[in-house]
This record gives C-alpha cells, sequence and structure tokens, in this order.
C-alpha cells in the first residue's frame, strides 16, 4: 500500500457539529483529493489540492472545506455536519502532473452523522 | 453526475470462468483507468489505457477502449475467489477539468 493513512477510521457524530478528517502521506505526492463513497454514486471528488495551500473544489464541495498546510497533511472540515453527510471518505494521491490521474487512495473513513 | 457507468452492476461466476465487465461514458477522455476496492477498503489502481491505445494487458486483465462507442471493457481471465471486489471505471476528460469522474463499479463475486 502507498503511505497514505486516514484518521478517524471511524466517527459518529451528531448533527450541527463540526468535524475534521485527516489525511497522512509518506509519498511526498504533489497532488491530493478527498472523494465520498456513497452506494449508487460511485465516488465523488469534494476537493483537491495540487499544492500547499492551493486547493479547488471538485463536483461535491458543498458543506465541506480543506487545508493543506504541509505537504503530507489534507484536512477535510466539516463546519456543521448533516445527515446527508454520512459516508465513507476517501483520502487519495497522485504523484505529479504527468501522472496526475494514476491515484492511491487510503483506506478510508467511514462517518456517521446522527 | 457520472461520466462513467459500469455494466453490470453485479456479477456471479464461479472459479475458473472469466468475469467481463462493461463501462461507457459520455464524454470524449484522455484516458480511462480501473480501480479494484475490496470490501472496507481503498481503490486500488489496476490498469490505464489511453484515448489512442484499443487494447491492454496486464497479468490475468485484459482491457480494451472502443473511443467510437465511448465504452470500454475489463476481463480477468481465470478468476479466483481473491478477486472478489467491486471494480470501477474512471474517466480522465477534458470536459471534467481533467479530474477523475469514476463510475458506480461492479461488483464480482468469485465462488470457489
Amino acid at each position: 500500500d502507498a503511505g497514505i493513512t486516514q484518521s478517524p477510521r471511524h466517527k459518529v457524530t451528531e448533527t450541527g457539529t463540526p468535524v475534521t478528517l485527516r489525511c497522512h502521506q509518506t509519498e511526498n505526492h504533489r497532488y491530493m483529493y478527498w472523494y465520498r463513497q456513497d452506494p449508487g454514486h460511485g465516488l465523488r471528488l469534494i476537493h483537491y489540492s495540487y499544492g500547499v495551500k492551493d486547493t479547488d473544489k471538485g463536483e461535491v464541495s458543498d458543506g465541506y472545506s480543506v487545508s493543506r498546510s504541509k505537504t503530507e497533511d489534507f484536512l477535510l472540515t466539516l463546519e456543521s455536519a448533516t445527515s446527508s453527510q454520512t459516508s465513507v471518505y476517501f483520502c487519495a494521491i497522485s504523484e505529479s502532473r504527468e501522472r496526475i490521474n494514476e491515484q492511491f487512495f487510503g483506506p478510508g473513513t467511514r462517518l456517521t452523522v446522527l | 453526475s457520472q461520466q462513467g457507468e459500469e455494466d453490470p452492476q453485479a456479477l456471479s461466476i464461479q472459479e475458473g470462468e472469466n468475469a467481463t465487465m462493461n463501462c461507457s461514458y459520455k464524454t470524449s477522455i484522455n484516458n480511462l483507468q480501473w480501480y479494484r476496492q475490496n470490501s472496507g477498503r481503498g481503490l486500488v489502481h489496476l490498469i490505464l489505457i489511453r484515448s489512442n491505445e484499443r487494447e491492454k494487458h496486464s497479468g490475468r486483465l485484459r482491457v480494451t477502449l472502443d473511443t467510437s462507442k465511448k465504452s470500454s471493457s475489463l476481463l480477468i481471465t481465470a478468476s479466483r475467489a481473491a478477486d472478489t471486489a467491486s471494480y470501477f471505471c474512471a474517466t480522465d476528460a477534458r470536459a471534467a477539468g481533467n479530474k477523475l469522474t469514476f463510475g458506480g463499479g461492479t461488483r464480482v463475486l468469485v465462488k470457489p
């Protein structure tokens, strides 16, 4: 497995609370991504980063924010969690612009919002 | 919206048989990739085929791409119980800002 860890691996929280998920990589890859996976939708891109402090929105970014202050860490924050954000969240990395779409995935975080 | 749509959604076969799944997409692509996901795990990259390629092999995997039909197929030959997983196609298209767009996946069950 590529050196990607996600924390926490499981979380149960209540509607309206803030939640931060962390992705940590040891590969020194430039690009990092956050996806959510829901039945019937496959993986959908939430936000991505193309360098430290450089981030952009994906397909389903509403209700989420991200930060990347170091190459190795990419944080996903739900400012006020809603039940519709119950999902499995995956972080992914890719090495370079030339290999931008050969992505390596972390193990996922299962988030339940009650 | 999903760029890639896999077919069938689920597939059950006996060990040793071949498994074939298809992916259709809507817009012109730069390349198409296949990923595998074992239950409770992240996705693992299997193979990438570029828009100017028609067929690619990797071990027991064979991928074809027909850009005129906007479709791809993944063939797993001589399947094993360990091939039980979900398989996803992902397209890289300029229309999607050159970011990956995933289909809903095909669940494959290989029975011993």
